[in-house]
């Protein structure tokens, strides 16, 4: 329901920016989106909410934004510790497919 | 801070049920919704439904016949109970607390460990 880029890539320092597709039932119904870092063997972990912005602890190089059907999220200044899968998440309000959806994942790596 | 925990096998065989407790530690149940989402192998994750603290219940439909879940005040407990289960189960399964966001919809704030189950003869 909500697509990801599979994968992006940038050098340390660099900034990436990963986008999340969505259409008129989920983030172009005013759906709130929200995104999660998931490390390698661990659980998610809350990253961005409400569209932009961030628990307490969160690092500011971390950013989102959202418009019509779509939502990105923003990482300036990449650092390896940022090599992880990242999850947006939103609600669908399609009559046979209703509740909370987490796009495809995007695994950043750190060059 | 509020803490998860799964508890429950880490193997169960096809067309039985699965059976899965979270523990809540740190806070109360109250005034909240829990959920459980779930991740197969090398997959994204897939929110299964969740249970407000005073019993009411929200599924996926895509699971929506073979899911039930409970809580337990009481304990500081939610249960998650998966019938039917096949190969395409296997997963791990995480208790999480959902909040409201500013607008519209709800967000998970506490994620529990998670917990492997797989499902195999």
């Amino acid at each position: 329901v909500l697509t990801q880029p599979p994968s992006v890539s940038g050098a340390p320092g660099q900034r990436v920016t990963i986008s999340c597709t969505g259409s008129s039932s989920n983030i172009g119904a005013h759906y709130d989106v929200h995104w999660y870092q998931q490390l390698p063997g661990t659980a998610p972990k809350l990253l961005i909410y409400v569209n932009n912005n961030r628990p307490s602890g969160v690092p500011d190089r971390f950013s989102g934004s959202k418009s019509g059907t779509s939502a990105s999220l923003t990482i300036t200044g990449l650092q390896a510790e940022d090599e992880a899968d990242y999850y947006c998440q939103s609600y669908d309000s399609t009559v046979n497919n209703y509740g909370y959806v987490f796009g495809t994942g995007t695994k950043v790596t750190v060059l | 801070q509020v803490q998860l925990q799964e508890a429950g096998p880490g193997l169960v065989k096809p067309s039985e049920t699965l059976s899965l407790t979270c523990t809540v530690s740190g806070g109360s149940l109250s005034a909240y919704y829990w959920s459980w989402i779930r991740q197969p192998p090398g997959k994204e994750l897939e929110w299964i439904g969740n249970i407000y603290y005073s019993g009411s219940t929200n599924y996926n439909p895509s699971l929506k016949s073979r899911v039930t879940m409970s809580v337990d005040t009481s304990k500081n407990q939610f249960s998650l109970n998966l019938s039917s289960l096949t190969a395409a189960d296997t997963a791990v399964y995480y208790c999480a607390r959902q909040v409201p966001g500013y607008h519209s919809g709800y967000y998970v704030d506490s994620w529990g460990q998670g917990i492997l189950v797989t499902v195999s003869s």
